[in-house]
């Protein structure tokens, strides 16, 4: 079976920096992904991993350890509008070949000024 | 950019009507996927195709079934619509090695 597990809400300060963890348990794996989802909206991508470290995109930068079964999304210099959920999602092989993306249940962070 | 298309942004329907929704990709992707979100639960995976004619369940395949006669358009089909069924309905498309695209949603509501 497949379990993803992140915080359900946060709530930070505007200019600084929120952490958001993810940790997971999964038949197989295949690279890991965080989305993100403005209210209303579809999720938009955010990052990939699929080895171990960290990867950094501008104001955004994700981390994973395969071993400990954990990644977490860094999100510096917060600005309002990255009040919006975060998903973390976890690819695993499926039948026939094929992969399949399963979703964790979203953190809503909230950023005030 | 991979543009993901859903027919109806909103979509409301009766209990026990046949329900139809349309998604269609314009990159060539093998991969696409139904979901629908609902608060509380998070995304969950219906169904998904990696190919034409080729289907999989997912996690709640249960009181739907899809098609994909060709490569770009996959749709989801609601037997007879439920009221617990009224949710928003989120389609993806990838290639093998990248990430999902996602359209823009339908939400259901069945009455």
């Amino acid at each position: 079976g497949q379990n993803i597990d992140q915080p359900t809400e946060m709530t930070a300060t505007e200019g600084a920096i929120v952490q958001i963890n993810c940790t997971y348990q999964t038949s197989g794996f295949n690279g890991l992904f965080w989305y993100q989802q403005h209210a209303g909206e579809a999720p938009t991508f955010l990052s990939y991993n699929v080895l171990d470290g960290l990867e950094e995109k501008g104001r955004f930068s994700s981390f994973l350890s395969r071993s400990k079964g954990y990644s977490y999304l860094l999100l510096k210099e917060l600005q309002m509008k990255d009040s919006a959920s975060y998903l973390c999602a976890v690819r695993s092989p499926s039948g026939a070949g094929s992969y399949q993306l399963t979703f964790g249940k979203g953190t809503k962070l909230s950023v005030i000024p | 950019d991979v543009k993901v298309t859903q027919s109806s942004r909103y979509l409301v329907k009766r209990t026990g009507e046949k329900v139809f929704l349309e998604c269609v990709q314009d990159m060539d992707h093998e991969n696409m996927f139904w979901y629908r979100q609902d608060p509380g639960l998070g995304l969950r995976l219906i169904y998904f195709s990696y190919d034409v004619k080729m289907k999989e369940k997912g996690d709640i395949p249960e009181g739907y079934s899809v098609s994909r006669e060709k490569k770009e358009r996959f749709s989801l089909i609601l037997e007879s619509a439920s009221t617990n069924q009224t949710s928003m309905y989120l389609c993806a498309s990838s290639l093998w090695q990248n990430g999902y695209t996602f359209g823009s949603g339908t939400r259901l509501t069945v009455v």
